[in-house]
């Protein structure tokens, strides 16, 4: 069965500062990962995906995320980090049990 | 128009009590889901249904019972509360019927809390 670590539980940034949140996953064959965002309060919002192709993924509010397979990770990366961009993030992967397997998440603090 | 709706969004009762949580989505979605985040925020499935059929069927107490009227709707209704359920239940759901490139959205979430 696939399992997803998200090393850091909380990570705080400056305002403008960039961001690198790291996901790394198990699974055997060709994973599909997700990344998710929980802001307080709210369900989780879709950022981006990986299912195939060009390792590199954009998503939503300026997010990107890069696939290594080599290194099995799916980390998250936003080149300026604005304050709204405070919330948990939780990275997923799906395996061939087509269950969605998320991380512990990554709660992430801005200060100003 | 919210694409993935709960009700209630907030749930207050007594241990021992039923209670049923509603789920409605508008995407016209084949699939739907429910997850529990504990307290720790770790999400775990529970449920799944495609076209009111389930599919998944995770290892949660049989007081746990999903009910999809239509494939737009799936409710979840819980017997006998325990303390241990206190948690917040999200719905969600995915335009086929789950497979490995199918993408879940996810509605608000409900928190659950017994006392």
């Amino acid at each position: 069965a696939q399992s997803v670590t998200q090393p850091d539980i909380h990570i705080t940034v400056s305002e403008g500062a960039s961001l690198e949140l790291r996901c790394n996953y198990s699974y055997g064959a060709t994973p599909y990962l997700f990344w998710y965002v929980q802001s307080p309060g709210q369900g989780l919002q879709l950022l981006l995906k990986y299912f195939s192709g060009d390792t590199l993924v954009q998503g939503i509010k300026g997010f990107e995320a890069e696939f290594k397979r080599s290194q099995s990770s799916f980390n998250l990366r936003k080149p300026s980090v604005h304050w709204s961009d405070a919330a948990e993030y939780f990275c997923a992967v799906k395996g061939s049990n087509y269950k969605l397997t998320f991380g512990k998440g990554t709660l992430l603090t801005v200060n100003p | 128009d919210t694409a993935v709706s709960q009700t209630p969004k907030y749930l207050v009762t007594q241990m021992g009590n039923d209670k049923s949580i509603k789920c409605e989505q508008n995407l016209g979605h084949d699939t739907m889901y429910w997850y529990k985040q504990d307290s720790k925020k770790f999400l775990k499935i529970m449920f799944s249904y495609n076209n009111k059929e389930l599919i998944i069927n995770e290892t949660v107490p049989n007081r746990f019972s999903p009910k999809s009227p239509d494939k737009a709707h799936l409710n979840l209704h819980i017997n006998s509360l325990e303390l241990g359920d206190s948690a917040v239940y999200f719905c969600a759901s995915s335009p086929l019927a789950g497979g490995l490139t199918d993408t879940q959205y996810f509605g608000p979430g409900t928190r659950l809390t017994v006392l």
